[in-house]
């Protein structure tokens, strides 16, 4: 089976400090895909980032960086100079060769940030 | 916007009665996916379908169905609901051959309430 955990439910930070979303993930696959979405406030799911288990370089795309690790089986999001709009609801998800169909999600991060 | 669209943003009935749901995906894409977004199950894999045909199945009641049309848009049939039915359903759509390397891009969800 496969399983996300992302331990933390919410956090709250003012705007301008780094924030990590950590997500930690299970499953017996040894190919799988690991990806992030966002859920602002509107309500829709916006896609962010997708990595496969093979590529553990980690990934900048302006403000958000990604740090996958395979030995922690960790795949950890970081907001740098967080701002308003950042705010959201993260999820983490995990999609594995035995799991044609279904992306995993974690119980999702609530990001608030605070001017 | 992620090119996936859902009809309809809302909708409230009552008990018992049977609804649907519709997504068309975004251009191209031959592979829909549902899911269901409540506060106690959080983020749920219903069904997929991939070019017509049903492609996997996950934690869908009896109750619901859904099929994917020749022209690509799928619908989604929620019969029988109950007020556990309340939550909000996405449709995503892939581009690719369905499997799990897909990345899954999400409408913006159809709000359910069952009063």
């Amino acid at each position: 089976a496969q399983k996300v955990t992302q331990a933390q439910t919410e956090i709250s930070v003012v705007e301008k400090e780094d924030v990590t979303l950590d997500c930690v993930y299970e499953t017996r696959d040894t190919t799988y895909y690991l990806f992030w979405y966002k859920q602002p406030p509107s309500g829709e799911l916006v896609f962010l980032i997708r990595r496969n288990s093979f590529d553990e370089q980690n990934e900048i795309s302006g403000r958000y960086s990604w740090n996958f690790q395979k030995s922690t089986s960790s795949f950890n999001f970081t907001i740098t100079a967080s701002q308003v709009v950042d705010s959201a609801v993260y999820f983490c998800a995990v999609r594995g060769s035995s799991n044609t169909g279904k992306l995993i999600f974690g119980q999702g991060t609530t990001l608030q940030v605070k001017p | 916007d992620s090119g996936v669209t859902q009809t309809p943003k809302h909708l409230i009935t009552a008990t018992g009665q049977r609804v649907t749901l519709r997504c068309s995906p975004r251009s191209g894409d031959l592979s829909v996916y549902w899911y269901q977004q409540s506060l106690d199950q959080g983020l749920q894999f219903l069904i997929q379908y991939y070019n017509g045909e049903e492609r996997a199945k996950g934690n869908i009641l009896e109750r619901f169905s859904a099929q994917q049309f020749p022209d690509l848009h799928s619908e989604l049939n929620l019969s029988s609901l109950e007020l556990g039915d309340s939550a909000l359903y996405f449709c995503a759509s892939s581009s690719r051959d369905g499997s799990f390397t897909d990345t899954q891009y999400f409408g913006p969800g159809t709000r359910l309430t069952v009063l």
